[in-house]
């Protein structure tokens, strides 16, 4: 079984800040790991995916997130928030040993709040 | 070209009525997946197509759920005798093959009120 852990359920920073938000994963196999962006009355956007090789991966609009399998963590970051970041950000799990499709397993989400 | 589209994007009904969502992927897209997302939580799984076969439904809460996508193309997902418990916002998306790498484009969602 597989299941992402996202700590804080909402984030708030500061324009200019930097961003870092926060996932965990449990999987008895070796996972692929995405984040997904949600604008109100949107539907979700891929920002980054890790599948294999580099595990320092950089995404849309400047965000970047780091594999670190001794941590089991995909944390998201950002170096400077705009505004326009403000949205719900979910990180995903997926694995194929078992399935041989994405069966994506999502965390509960995490709110950003971007302040001027 | 078009993004993923799902029909109606509101849907209010009463409890003990059935309802249909529909999915209309990105064109030529193989892959077709539902998800459900109650309040304050992530998307759940509900079903996988490949074409127009279900490849792994084990994500339908009970018998009341069904889906369907017989040209292998536009899906619908079936509720009946509706309950409180399934509002939630119905998601759809589309992958061009399915397979683990690919990217999984998501359509708005459908938001179903059961009174």
């Amino acid at each position: 079984a597989q299941s992402v852990t996202q700590l804080g359920s909402h984030v708030s920073v500061s324009e200019g800040a930097l961003v870092l938000l926060r996932c965990n994963y449990s999987s008895s196999v070796p996972p692929y790991l995405f984040w997904y962006v949600q604008y109100p009355n949107q539907g979700l956007q891929l920002l980054l995916k890790y599948t294999t090789g580099a595990t320092l991966v950089k995404g849309i609009n400047g965000f970047e997130a780091e594999f670190k399998k001794s941590e089991t963590s995909f944390h998201l970051t950002k170096p400077s928030a705009h505004m326009s970041d403000a949205a719900e950000y979910f990180c995903a799990v997926s694995g194929t040993m078992n399935t041989g499709f994405q069966k994506l397993v999502f965390g509960t989400g995490t709110r950003l709040l971007v302040s001027p | 070209g078009a993004g993923v589209s799902q029909t109606p994007s509101n849907k209010v009904t009463e409890k003990g009525k059935y309802v249909e969502l529909r999915c209309d992927p990105i064109s030529g897209h193989t892959a077709l997946y539902w998800y459900r997302q109650s309040l304050g939580q992530g998307p759940e799984f509900l079903i996988y197509f490949q074409g127009t076969g279900a490849a792994d439904d084990s994500g339908l809460p009970n018998d009341r759920f069904f889906a369907v996508r017989p040209e292998g193309s536009v899906s619908t997902l079936k509720i009946q005798r509706t309950e409180r418990g399934d509002s939630a916002v119905y998601l759809c998306a589309s992958s061009l093959y399915g397979d683990s790498t690919d990217t999984q484009y998501f359509g708005p969602g459908t938001r179903l009120t059961v009174l």
